[in-house]
């Protein structure tokens, strides 16, 4: 498996709360992604990274923040947590080595907000 | 904008049986690349096969392959000799030369003995 981690893997939250969610590889890979999956949405893009402090924002970005300070890291935050944000998020890395490459994902973590 | 499209919610094939799951795409650019993965209900992705839209050739691996006509912007998946552990929502993804990654909303496969 490629070494990406993400944590929390479930996550119970109150309305309005901001809640953080981590992603961490120890691949070295230049590009990760957070996305969001729900029932006949498919995973549908938040953000994304191509680089440390490089950010850029994927079509489902509205309510969600990024950062990376750090190649191994890259945070998720809602800044006030909603109800449509409940949902499972998943976090990837893809290689610049190639082209070709594809993506790694995590395990995913399941958040709900009531 | 580029986006993909898959039109079966669900599919269902009988165990050694051959399914084919359909996916098209819209999108402006010539050099891109496509990808089948596979979600089992483990929640994990996994990729399955993948494709560069400068290669004319189909690509295959083991049971699985894929039928791509870049003019029609189509990249259908074909399972051969269907196992149970086929089983799983199949999303259809693209990626050009940029950085995103956009898939398709899924199609759940079932598999019947």
């Amino acid at each position: 498996d490629a070494g990406i981690t993400q944590s929390p893997r479930h996550k119970v939250t109150e309305t309005g709360t901001p809640v953080t969610l981590r992603c961490h590889q120890t691949e070295n890979h230049r590009y990760m992604y957070w996305y969001r999956q729900d029932p006949g949405h498919g995973l549908r893009l938040i953000h994304y990274s191509y680089g440390v402090k490089d950010t850029d924002k994927g079509e489902v970005s509205d309510g969600y923040s990024v950062s990376r300070s750090k190649t191994e890291d890259f945070l998720l935050t809602l800044e006030s947590a909603t109800s449509s944000q409940t949902s499972v998020y998943f976090c990837a890395i893809r290689a610049q080595d190639s082209r070709r490459t594809e993506a790694f994902f995590g395990q995913g973590t399941r958040l709900t907000v009531v | 904008a580029q986006t993909v499209t898959q039109s079966q919610p669900e599919m269902s094939v009988q165990e050694a049986e051959t399914v084919t799951l359909s996916c098209t795409y819209d999108t402006s650019e010539s050099d891109y690349y496509l990808f089948w993965y596979k979600q089992p209900p483990s929640r994990q992705m996994i990729l399955v096969i993948r494709q560069e839209a400068y290669k004319q050739q189909n690509a295959t691996e083991n049971r699985f392959s894929v039928n791509f006509q870049k003019a029609a912007k189509s990249f259908s998946l074909k399972i051969s000799d269907s196992q149970l552990g086929d089983a799983a929502m199949y999303f259809c993804a693209y990626r050009q030369n940029t950085d995103k990654l956009i898939f398709g909303t899924g199609t759940r496969l079932q598999v019947f003995p």
